[in-house]
């Protein structure tokens, strides 16, 4: 059964600062890994997809990795900004079919300004 | 649409009574999905459709919940004779995907349902 793993649970940085969150899964049989980011109250908004035959993919300060054969993904934050303040989730597609979304838990990101 | 529409984006009602939720995912999507998140919790799986039948519903809580969609479009998901454990966020998502392929998902904004 697919598992995924997000450490840490909650991490507090200075603004300004690069920060890498994980995401850890167990089976190696993905069809690919999303990261979303979730504000209180509202709902997820996708941040990067990557499709199981990537390695990274970057959007503006974002990149994100992904090592299939380690069962691991790495969110990485450049310079970071008090907007960054969220929750972080990553999802792997997995499963028998591939429709279905396994979740982590999150990371709750907040960012001193 | 530009988006996945969740309608209402607030739904306060009393214990016992119905509600039905709608989602209007993006257009041309044939895949929709609905998800539950209680209070400081994950993400929890309630059915998926591929067009217009829904080959799992094994995430439904119990036989008050029921999802249909019509027309490869909106999608509704009922409650019926609430209870106050059915308080959370319900998100819909769409996406292309289909059996084999390897798409990504657009959320809606969420309802948020409370059963006082």
């Amino acid at each position: 059964k697919q598992e995924v793993t997000q450490i840490p649970a909650a991490l507090s940085v200075p603004e300004g600062e690069n920060l890498v969150l994980n995401c850890s899964f167990t089976d190696s049989a993905i069809y690919n890994l999303q990261w979303f980011r979730q504000d209180p109250g509202k709902g997820l908004t996708s941040l990067l997809l990557i499709q199981s035959s990537q390695r990274e993919q970057t959007s503006g300060r974002l990149n994100a990795s992904l090592d299939k054969s380690s069962g691991r993904s790495t969110l990485y934050i450049a310079a970071s900004q008090p907007g960054d303040s969220a929750t972080y989730l990553c999802a792997v597609g997995a499963g028998d079919s591939n429709y279905q979304l396994i979740w982590g838990a999150g990371t709750k990101l907040i960012i001193k300004p | 649409g530009a988006g996945v529409s969740q309608s209402p984006s607030n739904k306060v009602t009393e214990k016992g009574k119905d509600v039905e939720l709608r989602c209007d995912p993006i257009s041309g999507h044939t895949a929709l999905y609905w998800y539950r998140q209680s209070l400081g919790q994950g993400l929890e799986f309630l059915i998926y459709f591929q067009g217009n039948s829904a080959p799992d519903k094994s995430g439904l809580p119990s036989d008050r919940f029921s999802a249909e969609r019509t027309g490869g479009s909106v999608s509704t998901l009922t409650i019926q004779r609430t209870q106050q454990e059915d308080s959370a966020v319900y998100l819909c998502a769409s996406s292309l995907a289909k059996q084999g392929s390897n798409y990504g998902y657009t959320f809606g904004s969420g309802t948020r349902l409370t059963v006082v």
